[in-house]
């Protein structure tokens, strides 16, 4: 079976201070990634996604980044994060074209002071 | 261009009673459909799928939702709500492309009263 795994669950860091948020997907190959944003009270946002190894599509352009170093792995960057950019962070994956619900990962709580 | 409808933001319902959570959807296409359910502080979790097989779709902890393209819905319902139920509930659109984005509505946050 897969497993989606995202790290850390929470995470506190001052404005201007640089992010890695990371996801990995076991049990599958060559999965689309996705990461979204929720912010209090506005539902999901997509930022970023992924059909392969290197190749990202943002949504939200912004200051955070993305990449695909790896076939089951997906990172969110930032290199000055803005007050802003607290929220709850979701990853999600997608069997490749076999079908077309997102599975999500647990999330990670960000909060920027 | 694929959109998705919920219709009221909080549905507040008595332990043992019908839950109905309502979705609308705008498709250029034949849509695939989803409900995902989000309890606090944790990821989404998909309820149902609706792929243009059965139109009433049965889910996982007894929801199940019916599309009807008359009316362009896709409500979820559940006979006898339970207090595990309260969560927020997302209903969502696939635009059924490679790049397969997901159209979130923005959610029905479901509450239940003892």
């Amino acid at each position: 079976s897969q497993t989606i795994h995202q790290w850390p669950a929470t995470l506190v860091q001052p404005v201007g201070s640089p992010l890695s948020l990371e996801c990995t997907v076991e049990g599958t190959s060559n999965p689309n990634l996705y990461w979204y944003r929720q912010a209090a009270g506005r539902g999901l946002q997509l930022l970023f996604y992924s059909v392969g190894i290197g190749q990202i599509s943002s949504e939200v352009p912004q200051n955070l980044s993305a990449s695909r170093p790896q076939d089951r792995q997906f990172i969110l960057s930032s290199k000055k994060l803005l007050l802003s950019d607290s929220g709850f962070y979701l990853c999600a994956w997608r069997f490749g074209t076999v079908s077309y619900e997102q599975y999500f990962g647990p999330g990670t709580r960000l909060t920027v002071t | 261009a694929q959109s998705v409808t919920q219709l009221g933001s909080h549905v507040s319902v008595s332990e043992g009673a019908l839950v109905l959570l309502r979705c609308n959807y705008s498709s250029s296409v034949p849509p695939y459909l989803f409900w995902y359910v989000q309890y606090p502080n944790q990821g989404l979790q998909l309820l149902l799928k609706y792929t243009s097989a059965a139109t009433l779709v049965k889910g996982i902890n007894g929801f199940e939702a019916e599309f009807k393209k008359s009316e362009t819905s896709f409500h979820l319902t559940k006979p006898s709500a339970h207090m595990s139920d309260a969560a927020e509930y997302f209903c969502a659109v696939s635009l059924m492309n490679r790049d397969d984005k997901i159209i979130f509505g923005k959610g029905t946050r479901l509450h239940i009263l003892p």
